[in-house]
């Protein structure tokens, strides 16, 4: 099974931070990577695909980039909805999720 | 547009059995595989079996493994998750996946 981590696990940002999260695949994985959303009590929503593509009305300030193995997600200016927490996912070899990084308020 | 809608969740007592099911819409159904992942409350999101596109092919996560029994039918467009011998820590959000998350999943609850 192919091991996704993510890091950091939780992150304490303000609104218009620039922000970042890393994901790792234990092995190479191409481009095949998503990063999702997570709301409380909401469905994870798909942000990105094939590691930078954005998925219609994703706005702009989310950006992702990365191959093979290291991938990374950043948020150019925090926004009070943005507050959630961020899972990246592999599709290349069945579906694994990192384990998440919670984005709270500093 | 693709649409994955699951239904069949419920609170269900330890040891019972129920079905999940997820209609898919959008796609080329039978030419994709599925899967099925899980979060329980509170926690991450767990991958619990995987299915391929004819459906000779099946994958169980080892938490699961010889309880859950997973299926499809390319004809309605539509993959089934039959959970038996529930326990408590079967209790979670189920998704049914193509690539990607897109339902709003159906919540199980294993409680007496």
């Amino acid at each position: 099974d192919i091991q996704m981590t993510q890091s950091p696990s939780t992150l304490s940002a303000s609104v218009g931070d620039r922000v970042t999260i890393t994901c790792r695949a234990s092995q190479s994985i191409g481009r095949w990577l998503a990063w999702y959303q997570q709301r409380p009590g909401k469905a994870p929503k798909v942000l990105i695909s094939e590691a930078s593509t954005l998925e219609i009305g994703v706005p702009s300030r989310f950006s992702a980039t990365g191959s093979g193995t290291d991938f990374t997600l950043t948020i150019s200016s925090l926004q009070p909805d943005d507050f959630a927490t961020y899972y990246c996912q592999q599709y290349s070899h069945y579906v694994t999720f990192g384990p998440g990084t919670r984005v709270d308020v500093k | 547009q693709v649409q994955l809608v699951e239904s069949g969740g419920r609170v269900v007592q330890p040891g019972t059995s129920l079905r999940l099911s997820c209609v898919a819409s959008g796609f080329s159904f039978s030419s994709f595989s599925m899967e099925w992942v899980r979060q329980a409350p509170g926690k991450g999101l767990e991958r619990v079996a995987f299915i391929s596109f004819e459906g000779s092919t099946r994958y169980y996560a080892d938490s699961v493994e010889g309880r859950f029994t997973i299926s499809r039918d390319n004809s309605k467009n539509t993959v089934y998750l039959d959970l038996n011998s529930v326990r408590s820590d079967d209790t979670a959000v189920y998704y049914c996946v193509d690539r990607f998350i897109r339902g709003q999943g159906t919540r199980v609850t294993v409680s007496s």
